[in-house]
């Protein structure tokens, strides 16, 4: 399977603690992008990486949210200490280059968090 | 910031009918991409459309870009009970994506 792979697909987690999702994009594709989507509207962006660099986090929902791409390669996406309205669908997308460029953009699967 | 619109926001229609949902938005994007989810899974690339009036089709789903590259429209026909889920819009940006909030298409058998 070639597709951008996220995991783990669901998970479910008490109040106050830590989570951590891993996403690893399509292998060629140099940018990588995190949104969060909830239940009955589109994603929304929060972050994204051009190789290892992370070149916007200014949309990131709030300081207990970080994301990193230590290789260029996966990237992963905690979340410190949950709150209830951390549940969503976590979704990440890569391409090949920028998408005002008229690349396009392919999602993994998700992780869907619920928090408890 | 740029927005899209997407309308209706909720359509149920019989199987075999035509329908046509809308992505609008006051600003012209540089493409703009239509993507089917089903619940519990990722969006999944229907199509790119990047020239001002451009037309693509896909099977029985027919899609449009604006002269003005600021909407697009996608048209299905003959609509089948495969056809239901998300359809959603988003423009190209210099950070990613933008999305609309989606059309929630059923087609009932």
């Amino acid at each position: 399977d070639t597709g951008v792979s996220q995991n783990p697909r669901h998970k479910i987690t008490k109040r106050g603690q830590n989570v951590t999702f891993r996403c690893d994009p399509i292998s060629e594709h140099n940018r990588l992008y995190w949104y969060r989507q909830t239940l009955g509207q589109g994603p929304e962006f929060l972050t994204y990486f051009q190789n290892e660099a992370q070149l916007e986090k200014s949309r990131l929902l709030s300081d207990r949210f970080s994301a990193e791409r230590p290789k260029g390669s996966f990237s992963t996406l905690e979340i410190q200490r949950t709150e209830q309205g951390d549940s969503a669908m976590y979704l990440c997308a890569s391409s090949s280059g920028f998408l005002r460029r008229n690349t396009e953009a392919f999602f993994g699967q998700g992780t869907r968090l619920t928090v408890v | 910031t740029q927005l899209l619109e997407q309308s209706p926001q909720f359509l149920s229609i019989q199987e075999g009918e035509n329908l046509t949902v809308y992505c609008n938005s006051s600003s012209v994007f540089s493409s703009l991409q239509w993507y089917r989810q089903e619940p519990g899974e990722g969006p999944v690339l229907l199509v790119t459309v990047v020239t001002g009036g451009e037309v693509k089709k896909l099977k029985r789903l027919t899609f449009q870009f604006g002269d003005a590259r600021k909407d697009s429209s996608l048209h299905i026909t003959a609509a089948q009970p495969g056809d239901t889920g998300l359809y959603l819009c988003a423009g190209g940006g210099a950070d990613g994506l933008t999305f609309g909030k989606g059309t929630h298409l059923i087609i009932q058998p």
